[in-house]
């Protein structure tokens, strides 16, 4: 269990730029979730994939942003155009799921801290 | 709609002493409750987590928080603190029956000092 992988750890761009972020999550947890956390805030949803299937987004994820989980396994979120107000730390998180009566268990990753210039 | 306020944003204890973070919740009916903590450059680690039962739970790290229904509270407590807890504290509510997507409160940040 290596635990939930980001990369990058930081990244800067300019506005109008597009960025990439990818998300490894432990291996043979079938859920994957995306979260946003801005300075002095708690971190929020963004969306979640159950295996490939994205079954839920915010609607904090706006058309600019987009995320994908092609097989299951890594996910990447991609933030076109990208506008200060993007600046962020973006959070991913795996689980296994759980049981009937169970509460399900999150794996956080360190984040990507985006800024924005 | 569901949503969590921890009143202290920035809190300073003496290494040894007792701490208490403050968390409060609404939610129409008994949701599931979490304490997160997150050190500088990691990402968050669960602390603890209450689903139905005893209404004091323990957790990791010597922590324990208690739900009160009648106070809409889930505080985290400690009875000894150490540097090493120096960390921003997140409390967060699921909903049942859906899926792990957690309201954070706006979290509280926690100085130990020697």
């Amino acid at each position: 269990d290596t635990g939930v992988s980001q990369d990058p750890r930081h990244k800067i761009t300019k506005r109008g730029q597009n960025v990439t972020f990818r998300c490894d999550p432990i291996s043979e947890h079938n859920r994957l979730y995306w979260y946003r956390q801005t300075l002095g805030q708690g971190p929020e949803f963004l969306t979640y994939f159950q295996n490939e299937a994205q079954l839920e987004k915010s609607r904090l994820l706006s058309d600019r942003f987009s995320a994908e989980r092609p097989k299951g396994s890594f996910s990447t979120l991609e933030i076109q155009r990208t506008e200060q107000g993007d600046s962020a730390m973006y959070l991913c998180a795996s689980s296994r799921g759980a049981a009937s009566g169970e509460i399900e268990k999150l794996f956080f990753g360190s984040g990507t801290q985006l800024s924005v210039l | 709609a569901q949503s969590v306020t921890q009143p202290d944003i920035h809190i300073t204890v003496s290494e040894g002493a007792s701490l208490e973070l403050r968390c409060n919740y609404s939610y129409g009916a008994t949701p599931y409750l979490f304490w997160y903590v997150q050190s500088p450059g990691q990402g968050l680690q669960l602390l603890l987590k209450y689903f139905s039962g005893d209404t004091l739970v323990q957790g990791i790290k010597g922590f324990e928080a208690e739900f009160k229904r009648s106070q809409s509270s889930f505080n985290l407590r400690k009875p000894s603190v150490h540097w090493s807890d120096a960390a921003e504290y997140f409390c967060a509510v699921g909903a049942r029956g859906a899926t792990n997507k957690l309201i954070f409160g706006t979290g509280t940040l926690l100085a130990v000092q020697p």
